[in-house]
């Protein structure tokens, strides 16, 4: 299929190694964050979710850290596969506006 | 659970026809999204039901994209007449309940606008 996101910013890691996808928020309203994952052809995959009144919430290899402060939410990936290589998306929702926003993404190369 | 499901997968018309996309949300899930993506950006949200009400629809191009769902369930978006800015795969998403939980998306049907 037809790639998504030609001109992404891209982040090429080494198979084993753990991935940090970053990404900066744009309200310091938004209280519910989300990480998606979008294979070539595909639509976005829901990776994992954490609300403004966390700081961290860790899943099955993913781990997310949120830090209000900054306004920057980051996607660490432990021990990245091959299965792992596609455009990562951060979504906030802005309170009272109910309005799931996507940033640009990141594409996550894998190298052998 | 099926997934949502999306048609067609893919489109080409010429610019100023009109084109028309369906959605079959998850069963159960109130909440319908449509969402423009363009090569090389993130989703866009274009319009969101709560059953068959619209909650937003302030980044629609009203002038030329209308969408419906007039049972609560399943979803047409319409462009009439298409531009070649339109040129997009359009996403379709839904949750049970709005945006504070996790919403599912469709594969898209990517429209070429020539």
């Amino acid at each position: 299929g037809e790639s998504v996101g030609l001109h992404l910013p891209t982040l090429s890691v080494q198979e084993g190694d753990n991935s940090i996808i970053n990404c900066a928020y744009s309200n310091s309203a938004s209280d519910y964050f989300i990480w998606y994952k979008q294979e070539s052809g595909k639509g976005p995959q829901f990776i994992i979710d954490i609300r403004s009144n966390m700081d961290k919430r860790q899943g099955q290899r993913v781990t997310v850290l949120l830090n209000k402060t900054v306004k920057h939410l980051s996607l660490q990936i432990a021990a990245t596969q091959p299965g792992d290589s596609a455009v990562y998306f951060c979504a906030e929702n802005l309170q009272g506006a109910q309005k799931l926003v996507f940033g640009q993404g990141t594409r996550l190369t894998i190298n052998p | 659970e099926a997934g949502v499901a999306q048609s067609p997968r893919y489109k080409i018309i010429e610019k100023r026809q009109s084109v028309a996309f369906w959605c079959n949300p998850i069963s159960g899930h109130a909440t319908l999204y449509w969402y423009q993506q363009i090569l090389g950006q993130g989703p866009k949200l274009l319009i969101q039901f709560q059953n068959n009400g619209v909650v937003d629809d302030s980044q629609l191009p009203k002038d030329r994209f209308s969408a419906e769902r007039l049972k609560g369930v399943d979803s047409t978006l319409k462009i009439q007449p298409a531009k070649l800015e339109d040129s997009a795969v359009y996403l379709c998403a839904s949750s049970l309940a709005g945006v504070n939980t996790e919403a599912f998306f469709g594969q898209g049907t990517r429209l070429t606008v020539v």
